[in-house]
């Protein structure tokens, strides 16, 4: 199992273009979430997709979007892009099972390094 | 809201010395805490979370509920301790991260 994937690895945007970035979860989970983690800072909490829904948001604007593919695949996508976006995106996979609302252990990725000019 | 402070930018200790990383929470309800560490070019990876009171790499952390703590502790470093550590509380589908602190142990 190679855990949770993460592409591309490295990715130069200039400001106002759009940006997918993608994740593939540890087998078996069925939640993903995404962080952005800017430069000597903790990640920060964007959102969560469990059964292809966003279950749960943080403090980041609607240019943040996503989604979850039926694979439990997922992917995020930041529109109009600014420079304040450069930062290290990383996607978290987690198994929340039957229970569907326990906070479980996530599993994180190597990330994506965006920056923007 | 909910908040995860780490005050140490960075902590500097010899081998063999103890370690304590400090980590203050701020959630109303019953908080799930975490300890998350990133070595030199690797991914994020749990350490230890304080519901399975397990102990890691010889690393423990307690929570204090009355002091709103769940500081990570070792008798003594090693060199391979070396790292960035990130503090987290979840609930109920997300994590807050602390804005880590940067152990380097010293030969």
């Amino acid at each position: 199992d190679a855990g949770v994937t993460q592409s591309p690895t490295h990715l130069i945007k200039t400001r106002g273009q759009q940006v997918t970035l993608r994740c593939s979860p540890k087998s078996g989970h069925d939640t993903v979430s995404w962080y952005q983690q800017a430069l000597g800072q903790g990640p920060q909490f964007i959102f969560q997709y469990y059964e292809e829904e966003e279950r749960q948001r943080g403090n980041f604007p609607d240019r943040f979007s996503g989604h979850q593919f039926p694979n439990y695949s997922s992917e995020l996508n930041v529109n109009a892009l600014l420079l304040g976006d450069s930062a290290l995106y990383l996607c978290a996979s987690s198994l929340a099972g039957l229970s569907g609302i326990k906070s479980e252990t996530q599993y994180f990725g190597p990330g994506t390094r965006l920056l923007v000019l | 809201a909910q908040r995860v402070t780490q005050p140490e930018k960075l902590l500097s200790v010899f081998k063999g010395a103890p370690v304590e990383l400090k980590c203050n929470y701020s959630y109303s309800g019953s908080p799930e805490l975490f300890w998350y560490v990133q070595y030199s070019r690797q991914r994020l990876q749990l350490l230890l979370r304080h519901i399975s009171r397990e102990s890691i790499k010889g690393f423990t952390a307690d929570l204090n509920k009355g002091e709103t703590s769940f500081h990570l502790k070792k008798p003594f470093a090693q060199e391979e301790d070396s790292a960035m550590y990130y503090c987290a509380s979840g609930g109920y589908n997300k994590l807050i991260f602390g804005a880590g602190t940067r152990l380097a142990v010293h030969p």
